[in-house]
């Protein structure tokens, strides 16, 4: 099992809809959680942090489930500015960063 | 935005040649990374710093060194520039790992 899996997507959907995707990861005794955005040919930016009671950000909230070993990310209302690569990534008990590779979303006008 | 710069912005050199990449920040912040980026890899560490002076090996650190003499510059050296090094690399800085990290606008780096 890899570290830190995504879909790759694309996942193409129509503004104004909502998307959710899902990151699974494979160590259990991994500590922090985030989502980062990268939008083509720039850096990735932290996008929210994600708590094991799950938060909320705006439109966008993210949820951790311990026991599955996956979290996720759910955008409501989405926006043509949502548009970009999605990147799940995962700190370990050691201070170890893994990144995932990403999910790519569209959104449609 | 945390400062954090990243020079050059785009570089083109020759096989063989050796290859500075510069970070600077101006946050103080205590940890510095470097990654590079590739289709299909997504981000792969190269090496990170905890100090001044300390550094260590990510999972990718084979033809790259570094170095951190002040806080403020953490500096990645191609020794010998190879095609399989054309990339795309990002600096990341954090103050604590669990805060996330910032990232500089990275360098696109070609080797001909």
């Amino acid at each position: 099992r890899k570290e830190v899996e995504q879909d790759p997507g694309p996942f193409n959907v129509p503004e104004g809809a909502t998307v959710a995707f899902n990151c699974t990861y494979s160590n259990s005794a991994s500590q922090s959680f985030f989502w980062y955005r990268q939008d083509c040919r720039k850096e990735p930016k932290l996008l929210m942090s994600v708590y094991s009671s799950g938060n909320e950000d705006g439109r966008f909230t993210a949820q951790l489930n311990r026991a599955s070993q996956y979290i996720s990310l759910l955008i409501r209302d989405s926006k043509l500015s949502d548009s970009a690569t999605y990147l799940c990534v995962v700190k370990g008990r050691d201070d170890k960063i893994i990144f995932g590779k990403g999910t790519r979303l569209h959104i449609l006008p | 935005d945390a400062g954090i710069t990243q020079s050059p912005r785009h570089k083109v050199t020759e096989t063989g040649t050796p290859v500075t990449l510069r970070c600077h920040q101006t946050e103080n912040h205590r940890y510095m990374y470097w990654y590079r980026q590739d289709p299909g890899h997504g981000l792969r560490l190269i090496h990170y710093s905890y100090g001044v002076k300390d550094t260590d090996k990510g999972e990718v650190s084979d033809g790259y060194s570094v170095s951190r003499s002040k806080t403020e510059d953490f500096l990645l050296t191609l020794e010998s520039a190879t095609s399989s090094q054309t990339s795309v690399y990002f600096c990341a800085i954090s103050d604590r790992v669990e805060y996330g990290y910032t990232f500089g606008s990275g360098t696109r780096l070609t080797v001909v």
